[in-house]
């Protein structure tokens, strides 16, 4: 089943303790992207990614890292989470390079900071 | 930055009404349009999208959208909703080549 899988559902962390969250794709895809989704704003989109080493800032990349080592992988890192990233963060992807291409969501990852 | 605005945040009617929600986007270039929809405790998924060609375009379950450039507008339309339609609906722009923009989002309650 063509899926994007993201890891952990829920986290609860403290202030400052790194965390990743995973992101996977089993459709082959090219374009990858995070989104954090937040009431009253919508999905914004924090990174994404062209391809296996291609990275680009969206709209809110402040606080955030990724990397994309393998096509199917696209790890979501908050090296030093403060309590303004609790969000629902969604990891997507698309099969060709982003534009104009239909994405599939994940599920979303449920993520609160103390 | 671009921006897109869904001015209706909630909506709330009864089966068989009719459905329209606004979408305004500030970019005026090229532009891909999409409708995603989120039914509760589900993924986002493809509702419809707007690439070029017919500005009226349909989607699933009976869903459609119009794009006019000239209002920088794509409004989704249902002619009849059903209880079913209960779902969180995002209007979402493609433009700078690789980004995208979501709207706020709607949240559409239908009354049985």
């Amino acid at each position: 089943e063509a899926q994007v899988t993201q890891n952990p559902r829920y986290l609860i962390t403290v202030t400052g303790k790194k965390l990743t969250v995973t992101c996977s794709q089993n459709m082959n895809h090219e374009y990858m992207s995070w989104y954090r989704q937040d009431p009253g704003l919508g999905l914004r989109q924090i990174y994404y990614s062209m391809n296996v080493e291609v990275t680009d800032k969206g709209d809110v990349p402040e606080g955030y890292k990724v990397s994309r080592k393998e096509k199917r992988n696209f790890p979501l890192i908050l090296e030093s989470p403060s309590p303004n990233q609790t969000s629902l963060y969604f990891c997507a992807s698309s099969s060709a390079s982003g534009w104009g291409d239909i994405q599939y969501f994940g599920a979303g990852t449920r993520l609160s900071v103390l | 930055a671009q921006s897109v605005s869904q001015h209706n945040h909630h909506v709330i009617l009864s089966e068989a009404a009719s459905l329209e929600l606004g979408c305004n986007y500030s970019y005026g270039g090229t532009v891909n349009l999409f409708w995603y929809v989120q039914y509760p405790g589900q993924h986002l998924q493809l509702l419809l999208k707007y690439f070029s060609g017919d500005p009226l375009v349909k989607g699933i379950k009976g869903f459609e959208a119009e794009f006019i450039k000239s209002k920088f507008s794509f409004n989704l339309r249902k002619p009849s909703v059903q209880w079913s339609d209960t779902a969180e609906y995002f209007c979402a722009v493609n433009s700078d080549f690789n980004k995208f923009y979501f709207g706020s989002g709607t949240k559409l309650n239908v009354k049985p």
